[in-house]
């Protein structure tokens, strides 16, 4: 399938810091997704992008679609504790989903 | 509404022994898939139910089998349970659009 390469691997920050991180794809996706797990739990869902160039926000959270249609970018404004978790990018392969392998974030207050 | 319910939440086996996983949705959906998630490896796709009555392989089946009870229900099956079968699984349906998954809260083995 699709190899998704997210970085960074891992990110440590003080809250109220903005975080970015990107994710990309070896082949041309027509969906991006990006999705939040926090610990314990399954993954959820927290933007979705169907259109190359499209800027989604979802409260402190803005995602883009690039234009390429190969990459993707996920920004946190002003982060707080509750952001720890693990984000994950995803694409489509098929039926299913492809994901990528996740950047774990930590927020020190 | 309860969304996705996977049972067991936790599972200690022993190398060899015998297990399912089972996986309920509550939300009509078409669409079911279990995963796995390794440190550092992301999700990866085991099987997928596209339909009820149908199953496929995903990225990595061996050593699993499946079965689409009914609508509702899949089920995950490790026959003979290796160490290298110690992940967390992931049960998740889909309504049929990319953005329409939901997971649920995962089943944490431990094969020794």
């Amino acid at each position: 399938g699709q190899q998704l390469n997210q970085s960074p691997q891992s990110m440590f920050i003080q809250e109220g810091e903005d975080v970015s991180m990107n994710c990309t794809s070896s082949s041309i996706f027509n969906t991006w997704l990006w999705y939040k797990q926090d610990p314990g739990e399954g993954p959820v869902l927290l933007i979705a992008l169907y259109k190359a160039g499209e800027l989604t926000s979802n409260g402190r959270l803005t995602a883009q679609f690039g234009i390429t249609r190969k990459d993707s970018f996920l920004n946190i404004s002003a982060s707080i504790p509750s952001d720890v978790g693990i984000y994950f990018c995803a694409g489509p392969a098929g039926y299913a989903l492809n994901f990528g392998k996740g950047t774990s974030l930590l927020v020190t207050p | 509404n309860a969304g996705v319910t996977q049972t067991p939440k936790f599972q200690v086996l022993k190398t060899g022994q015998s297990m399912t996983l089972q996986c309920a949705q509550d939300m009509n959906h078409n669409s079911m898939y279990w995963y796995r998630q390794d440190p550092g490896m992301g999700l990866r796709l085991i099987y997928y139910s596209a339909s009820e009555g149908t199953t496929d392989k995903g990225e990595v089946p061996n050593g699993y089998n499946v079965s689409r009870l009914n609508k509702r229900e899949f089920s995950l099956r490790l026959e003979s349970a290796a160490p290298s079968q110690t992940s967390v699984y992931f049960c998740a349906s889909s309504d049929g659009r990319m953005g329409g998954y939901t997971f649920g809260s995962g089943t944490r083995l431990t094969v020794v």
